[in-house]
């Protein structure tokens, strides 16, 4: 158990509104990374951060926006959430601070626009 | 730029049968490799790694699996199925030495265990 908590686990929103989820870690993991889940897919990088106020973008970034204001907490924003950011929304954790890279993941949360 | 592949989204097999999961990559440099399984409505948990040293990496739970670098594969495999093997499984691929430490995921495979 990596200590990492997602919240909210479940919200549904609607077109246009914003909505930020956010990532809780108790062992202060300098990295940390916000994932989506879709079908057919697997598991895609949204964001990552290396340290507080450090971040960067990962493969799909358009849409989202991310803080770090604390080493326990990182923040992903949808501005103006769409039908398209419909998806599971993972955190993760990189232990250590180097290689191997290893990361653990939290519960997901599901989020749903309509 | 890396990539993976899983040959076969849904794989079926009866328990008791050999349990094997295909996943081939594509890195500039020898990759970290791994394999995440997700239970239904969970996140993701380590199976096992390949870092360095002995190719064949004994994960939890039975499984196992083989780097082999002139085929670019890391196939997971496990003797005999049991039914709470029933989940989603993923390869994974690092590079290192890449500041960011970011893992590019395959799109997963589906295992299903008949009774």
């Amino acid at each position: 158990d990596a200590g990492i908590t997602q919240s909210p686990r479940h919200k549904v929103t609607e077109t246009g509104t914003p909505v930020t989820l956010r990532c809780h870690q108790t062992e202060n993991h300098r990295y940390m990374y916000w994932y989506r889940q879709d079908p057919g897919h697997g598991l895609r990088l949204i964001h990552y951060s290396y340290g507080v106020k450090d971040t960067d973008k990962g493969e799909v970034s358009d849409g989202y926006s991310v803080s770090r204001s604390k080493t326990e907490d990182f923040l992903l924003t949808l501005e103006s959430a769409t039908s398209s950011q419909t998806s599971v929304y993972f955190c993760a954790i990189k232990e250590g601070s180097g290689d191997p890279d290893t990361q653990y993941f939290g519960p997901g949360t599901r989020l749903t626009v309509l | 730029a890396q990539s993976v592949t899983q040959l076969g989204s849904h794989v079926s097999v009866s328990e008791g049968a050999l349990v094997l999961l295909r996943c081939n990559y594509s890195s500039s440099v020898p990759p970290y490799l791994f394999w995440y399984v997700q239970y239904p409505n969970q996140g993701l948990q380590l199976l096992l790694k390949y870092t360095t040293g002995a190719t064949l990496v004994k994960g939890i739970n039975g499984f196992e699996a083989e780097f082999k670098k002139s085929e670019t594969s890391f196939h997971l495999t496990k003797p005999s199925a049991h039914m709470s093997d029933a989940a989603e499984y993923f390869c994974a691929v690092s590079e290192p030495g890449a500041g960011s430490y970011q893992l590019t995921f395959g799109k997963g495979t589906k295992l299903s265990v008949i009774p």
